[in-house]
């Protein structure tokens, strides 16, 4: 069974500091791998992607890929309190089947 | 707002009664999900569409029926829901299915079962 684990949290950062979020999988064949960010009673809304290993970074967000270890991560920069949600990580194989996502690391950024 | 749209946004009904849940966009995506979400757990796929035609169910039971009636609208028909079947109902498109494209979500229908 292909199994998406993160840290559920909370995990909690003061104002301005960096935020690491990890995910790991266990699907050694997947290929792409996103990064969702859910407020409380919203729908997740797509922050970053990555295909290959290595980091891509999209203003103060930085997804890091190393697909030997198995593990993705998410690194936010200058955290701010509204950046405080419920972080989603989510696989897909290379036969393009759909998401699996991860339980969810919640982040709280504090004043 | 997200581009995948989503009504009604809130909906209470009774065990018996019968309502739809709606979805579209107009990306020109060719694969559209729905997903059920309870609180403090991540989506759950329920179906697939790629190309208008159901390509998934995960195992979801009948009083839930899609249907997609063309490439921009998925329906989701309720009937005979339980109370353990209140949750955030998520609805997503991505350009095609089996490819590496993100999934875009809609806002999502809040259900409460009575």
């Amino acid at each position: 069974q292909k199994e998406v684990e993160q840290n559920s949290g909370p995990l909690s950062v003061p104002e301005g500091a960096i935020a690491s979020l990890n995910c790991t999988y266990s699907d050694r064949g997947s290929q792409s791998f996103f990064w969702y960010r859910q407020y409380s009673g919203k729908s997740p809304e797509l922050i970053m992607f990555i295909y290959s290993n290595g980091d891509k970074e999209d203003g103060r967000f930085t997804a890091q890929l190393n697909k030997a270890s198995q593990y993705v991560s998410l690194l936010i920069r200058d955290s701010q309190p509204s950046d405080s949600a419920t972080y989603l990580c989510a696989v897909r194989d290379n036969y393009g089947q759909n998401f699996v996502f991860g339980p969810g690391t919640r982040l709280s950024v504090l004043p | 707002d997200t581009e995948v749209t989503q009504t009604p946004k809130h909906l209470v009904m009774g065990m018996t009664n019968k309502k739809s849940l709606k979805c579209e966009q107009h990306m020109g995506h060719r694969a559209m999900y729905w997903y059920k979400q309870k609180a403090k757990k991540p989506p759950e796929l329920m179906f697939v569409y790629s190309y208008e035609k159901l390509s998934i169910n995960e195992s979801v039971p009948s009083r839930f029926s899609p249907e997609c009636p063309n490439s921009s609208l998925l329906n989701l028909h309720l009937h005979a829901l339980q109370p353990e079947d209140s949750a955030l109902y998520l609805c997503a498109s991505s350009l095609r299915d089996r490819d590496n494209q993100p999934q875009h979500f809609g806002d999502g229908t809040r259900l409460s079962i009575l």
